[in-house]
């Protein structure tokens, strides 16, 4: 089991380019998450998905989409970058997204936005 | 408004001894509560949870404690090992899938 991977580790975007953050697991979960984790902020959930098909808001969705086509993957997208939006980006998945679920931490992705 | 705070931002404890790290929490819906620990370049690792209805759950070097009345809980390591220096971040929920995560507490165990 690979558990959660996230791709690119690194990324440096210009202000208004788009990109896409990949997230995938197999560890069949149907939960999964996006976080961004700022200096003095902790995580701050992006958004969330409770299985395929379903997406929904967290507490600091504005500039960012999400689709959940399949279990295992959960791109975050963002349309036109801002340098608000440089951070460090975390996805994660559990069973069920119960809170006695562990939730799974990929490795991040460190973006910078110029 | 942070529902969840870590007021102690860094630690630096001896090998051996206790380490205590402290979260708070305002919101009186949260009923389940996590503690994750993340070492640099890496996303965080779960370490142990409480739910509302205990008031501490121990498992091996590792206890927390809730104090409802409080809406404080804290992370007991017992002894610490240098390999326990990490960001220790509390989190909690409500079960709306919905966790909220604290700043963080950086924890340097000296050898």
């Amino acid at each position: 089991n690979a558990g959660v991977t996230q791709t690119p580790k690194f990324q440096v975007l210009k202000t208004g380019q788009s990109m896409t953050l990949q997230c995938a697991q197999d560890m069949n979960h149907e939960y999964m998450s996006w976080y961004r984790q700022d200096p003095g902020m902790g995580l701050r959930l992006i958004h969330y998905s409770v299985g395929a098909g379903i997406t929904d808001q967290g507490e600091v969705p504005n500039g960012y989409n999400v689709s959940r086509s399949t279990t295992e993957d959960f791109p975050l997208r963002l349309l036109s970058a801002a340098p608000s939006q440089t951070s460090v980006y975390f996805c994660a998945s559990s069973y069920s997204g119960a809170d006695s679920d562990t939730q799974y931490f990929g490795p991040g992705t460190r973006l910078t936005v110029l | 408004d942070q529902q969840v705070k870590q007021n102690s931002p860094s630690l630096s404890v001896q090998e051996g001894r206790i380490s205590i790290l402290n979260c708070d929490y305002t919101n009186s819906m949260f009923d389940y509560f996590l503690w994750y620990k993340k070492y640099p370049a890496e996303g965080p690792t779960f370490l142990i949870s409480i739910s509302s209805i205990k008031d501490k759950n121990e498992d091996g070097r590792f206890t927390v404690f809730l104090n409802k009345s409080a809406k404080h809980l804290s992370l007991h390591i017992v002894p610490s090992q240098p390999g326990d220096s990490a960001v220790y971040f509390c989190a909690a929920g409500s079960g709306t899938y919905k966790y909220i995560f604290g700043t963080g507490t950086r924890l340097k165990v000296l050898a």
